[in-house]
């Protein structure tokens, strides 16, 4: 039992590449959720999904695109990656009952 | 979901018990308090969580004030191991509810020898 899975890792990307970080969780989670962190700050709302085929904004949006064509996978994508956009991504993945957030390890991605 | 407030950082000795104000006084009936930790660049670690009373698990345990506009995480006997950023949110975990999840950024428990 997996959990929520995150990858990559890690990745290094130039100003203007495109990248896909994938969130594959086996909990059966209803919600989905990706932030970014930037160092000494909290985590912030990119993205958010309840149910499969759909998704919503959340209060840092721009510059990034999300799919969830599959219940257990909540895709985010760079098209187009800014140094702006260097942080730590955490993938969530909650239930509709519990509440409660079980979060991946997180991605680590520098845009040079 | 109704804002938190926490202090930034906050000091403890080793053994002794760490106790975690946050301040939730615009939350709703149906709202619950949540308790999550982040340790060093981990991701976010659930603790525990509550509506009105008082809970208890095997990690800490969570006082909510009568009013419920604030509550207290308690780390019983604090150790090294539990030097984390501590986040405190409030949420309705009803059911069909787009839940926009936010996260401040906590408070810095820093435990010492």
């Amino acid at each position: 039992n997996a959990g929520v899975t995150q990858t990559p890792k890690f990745r290094v990307l130039k100003t203007g590449q495109s990248m896909t970080l994938l969130c594959a969780q086996d909990m059966n989670h209803e919600y989905m959720y990706w932030y970014r962190q930037d160092p000494g700050m909290g985590l912030r709302l990119i993205h958010y999904s309840v149910g499969e085929g759909t998704t919503a904004k959340g209060e840092v949006p721009d510059g990034y695109n999300v799919s969830r064509l599959k219940k257990q996978n909540f895709l985010l994508g760079l098209e187009s990656a800014a140094p702006s956009q260097t942080s730590v991504y955490f993938c969530a993945g909650c239930g509709r009952v519990s509440g409660e957030l079980f979060f991946g390890e997180g991605s680590r991605l520098t845009v040079l | 979901d109704a804002k938190t407030t926490q202090p930034t950082s906050m000091d403890c000795a080793e053994g002794r018990a760490a106790n975690l104000p946050c301040n939730h006084s615009t939350i709703s009936g149906n709202e619950y308090v949540y308790w999550y930790r982040q340790i060093h660049s981990q991701g976010p670690q659930y603790i525990i969580h509550g509506l009105k009373n008082n809970e208890t698990n095997e990690m800490a345990s969570l006082i909510i004030t009568e009013d419920r506009k604030s509550s207290t995480l308690i780390l019983p006997h604090a150790t090294l191991r539990d030097t984390a950023v501590y986040y405190c949110i409030v949420r309705s975990p009803t059911i069909g509810t787009a839940s926009k999840l936010t996260f401040g950024t906590g408070t810095r428990l820093q435990v010492t020898l």
